[in-house]
């Protein structure tokens, strides 16, 4: 079935920097792609997602780039911040089997003052 | 208030016992899924439910059922639970399967001792 692959696993940056997420996944079919935070102790929540008849999208201080040939997506937060500090999950859609929510293994991210 | 309630939060059971993860949602979604969070392996789909007694194995169904008799409420159970079953729960919900945002609950925390 649908595998996505995240990378890194862990990131440090210094605060103010930009952090960069990079996902990729098999199926061709995968038209939705969203990314989830999550905080210390919390649930999951989505922070944006990007849709496959898009390249880029961009909600602040975070954007989304969409490369379908080569099947990966990333995520990119501009001038971090340590509130920005948690664990990050890419996913996709498995249209292949019933559009099913596929998650990568996430990204837990530190920024530092 | 959109919700997805997951009980219990904390639950401690002896091996060999049966256990029982209930959720509801308060926003008519059809669909709801069962994950399983383990560090280094991110989120595991175990079921999906796309509406009452309508439901699919996911990735990790091995050892679980489910159980979905009303739309707003979505029960996994593990019959004589296993000590690799301790992880956190989380249960979700969504309008439907494609380009729609996932819902997460608080989660619940499951140790088989």
């Amino acid at each position: 079935g649908e595998q996505v692959e995240q990378l890194p696993s862990i990131l440090r940056v210094q605060e103010g920097s930009s952090a960069s997420i990079n996902c990729s996944y098999e199926d061709s079919a995968s038209n939705y792609f969203p990314w989830y935070k999550q905080e210390p102790g919390e649930n999951p929540k989505l922070i944006i997602d990007i849709r496959s008849n898009m390249e880029r999208k961009q909600i602040q201080e975070l954007i989304v780039l969409l490369d379908k040939k080569a099947k990966r997506f990333s995520l990119h937060i501009t001038d971090t911040q340590p509130g920005d500090s948690a664990m990050y999950f890419c996913a996709a859609i498995r249209g292949s089997s019933g559009n099913k929510l596929i998650f990568g293994i996430g990204t837990l991210l530190s920024v530092k003052p | 208030d959109m919700k997805v309630t997951q009980m219990p939060r904390y639950l401690i059971k002896r091996m060999g016992e049966n256990v029982l993860l209930e959720c509801g949602q308060d926003m008519s979604h059809e669909t709801m899924y069962w994950y399983r969070q383990d560090p280094g392996l991110g989120l595991q789909l175990i079921y999906i439910s796309y509406d009452v007694d309508s439901n699919s194995e996911g990735d990790i169904p091995k050892g679980y059922r489910v159980s979905r008799k009303k739309r707003e409420h979505f029960s996994l159970i593990l019959d004589s639970a296993k000590t690799n079953q301790t992880s956190v729960y989380f249960c979700a919900s969504s309008l439907g399967t494609t380009n729609t945002e996932v819902f997460f609950g608080k989660g619940t925390r499951l140790t088989v001792v």
